[in-house]
């Protein structure tokens, strides 16, 4: 089955610094998510990639897929407190049904 | 705006008890999901739901079992809840279409002592 590796496993950065976090994937991916976890709450959807080499910005976070399918990374500009939290990536996965898989999580503190 | 609401943010049970998790979503959704999450382990797929009355399981369905008796309701059930299934639990819901997202609900934190 598909599985999802991310790195690093936990972040802590000044405000106001860039940083990126990476998920690589088993397999080919034909759904990418990545997904924001404040402590203790649910999962907030951020962004959904499919093409290879596909780009998406919301706000001063931007999430690239890489051209074979295998890897993304979310990259945060001049980070704030507010993007705190756990971030995941998810992928769809056919094996056994159609479901969605999600990595281990990065746990970023950003420090004001 | 889409809900999934779990009916409990936290709970404390006993060993042995049998404990139910609720989850309803409001968006019509076909599929329906339970992850729980773990220091290290990230979200596990214990079972999910592709529509009434079907389950099927999913990486670490032991212990566990499901029920969905109507659309928007899928429930989670602990047979005998022990101590290492203390963890986080997520309900989560999905359109059957391909390449969407799923919504999740805030959680139940479940402690067994």
């Amino acid at each position: 089955s598909q599985e999802l590796e991310q790195s690093p496993q936990s972040l802590i950065v000044q405000e106001g610094k860039n940083l990126t976090i990476n998920c690589t994937s088993s397999k080919t991916l034909y759904g990418l998510y990545w997904y924001k976890q404040k402590y203790g709450e649910g999962l907030i959807f951020l962004m959904m990639l499919q093409k290879g080499g596909e780009e998406k910005s919301h706000e001063k976070i931007t999430a690239k897929l890489d051209e074979k399918k295998q890897q993304s990374s979310l990259h945060i500009t001049a980070s704030q407190p507010s993007h705190a939290g756990i971030y995941l990536c998810g992928a769809d996965d056919w094996t056994g049904g159609f479901k969605t898989i999600f990595g281990a999580g990065t746990r970023l503190f950003v420090k004001a | 705006d889409v809900k999934v609401t779990q009916s409990s943010r936290y709970l404390v049970k006993r060993t042995g008890e049998k404990v139910f998790l609720e989850c309803v979503q409001d968006m019509d959704h076909e599929n329906m999901f339970w992850y729980r999450q773990d220091p290290g382990l990230g979200l596990r797929l214990i079972y999910f739901s592709y529509d009434v009355k079907m389950k099927e399981k999913g990486d670490i369905p032991e212990g566990y079992s499901v029920s969905r008796e109507k659309k928007e309701r899928f429930s989670l059930i602990l047979e005998s809840a022990s101590t290492n299934q203390t963890s986080m639990y997520l309900c989560a819901s999905s359109t059957v279409s391909e390449n969407t997202e799923a919504f999740f609900g805030q959680g139940t934190r479940l402690t067994v002592v």
